[in-house]
């Protein structure tokens, strides 16, 4: 069982962009299109707010946005607001699981 | 729009089995795949198994095999999820979620149970 890497913590200033990279295999974010990032404030529930590598769900800011290349996936969030200040968790799909990554905490300074 | 709302804390000995429910409103049970995950307090998210919609059958993590049981009620549309000889290392909140989409788990989870806190301890 793998866990996608992630980099512990990312920072940025009000109104910069900040890039959340996802680090997997051949088997997992570089087979399928099937990548998903959610965002958990303290205490909450994670939230989706990517899916299937760049799809935003209904509501969810055009702020947030996704990419992929080869085995790693990047989410971008421009425009950097306070509430941004959460973790964010990558996960992909696989034919026999689903895997979370290590998971980011995002500090706006 | 789907909710799901979960059952209280537990807190069980070493050794002993949970139970925990996942209600859902406003769809039926029946139209949706309800998947399991964890996280141990300050720790990240793991996935723990559910109802893979490409082929309707249960799916479940390796680790976690022999041990976890993932139950439907669709008379009264709630889900369980049993794990059982838990250690304390089975401390974590517990969430129940649903897939994004009908047809794939593969699009993300969306909503999202309340989660569910199961302490183990002597």
């Amino acid at each position: 069982q793998s866990v996608l890497t992630q980099p512990a913590s990312v920072s940025g200033s009000p109104g910069q962009s900040i890039t959340i990279s996802c680090t997997g295999t051949s088997t997992d974010i570089g087979a399928y299109n099937h990548v998903s990032w959610y965002q958990q404030h303290p205490g909450k529930a994670p939230r989706l707010i990517i899916y299937d590598v760049t799809n935003r769900p209904s509501g969810v800011s055009n702020h947030f946005s996704g990419s992929k290349s080869g085995n790693t996936a990047s989410l971008t969030i421009s425009g950097l607001q306070p509430e941004d200040e959460a973790d964010y968790y990558c996960s992909s799909y696989t034919s026999i699981s689903t895997l979370f990554g290590t998971g980011t905490k995002v500090t706006v300074l | 729009q789907v909710q799901l709302v979960q059952s209280g804390a537990e807190v069980k000995r070493p050794g002993a089995s949970v139970k925990v429910s996942c209600k859902v409103s406003g769809h039926m049970l029946s139209e949706e795949s309800i998947h399991w995950v964890r996280q141990v307090p300050g720790k990240g998210l793991e996935w723990l198994g559910g109802l893979d919609p490409e082929d309707g059958k249960r799916i479940y993590a390796q680790k976690f095999q022999g041990r976890l049981t993932v139950t439907d009620d669709i008379s009264s549309d709630t889900a369980y999820m049993e794990l059982s000889s838990l250690r304390p290392e089975d401390t974590a909140v517990y969430y129940c979620a649903t897939t994004a989409a009908a047809a794939t788990r593969g699009s993300g989870f969306d909503p999202w149970g309340q989660g569910t806190l199961v302490t183990v301890s002597t």
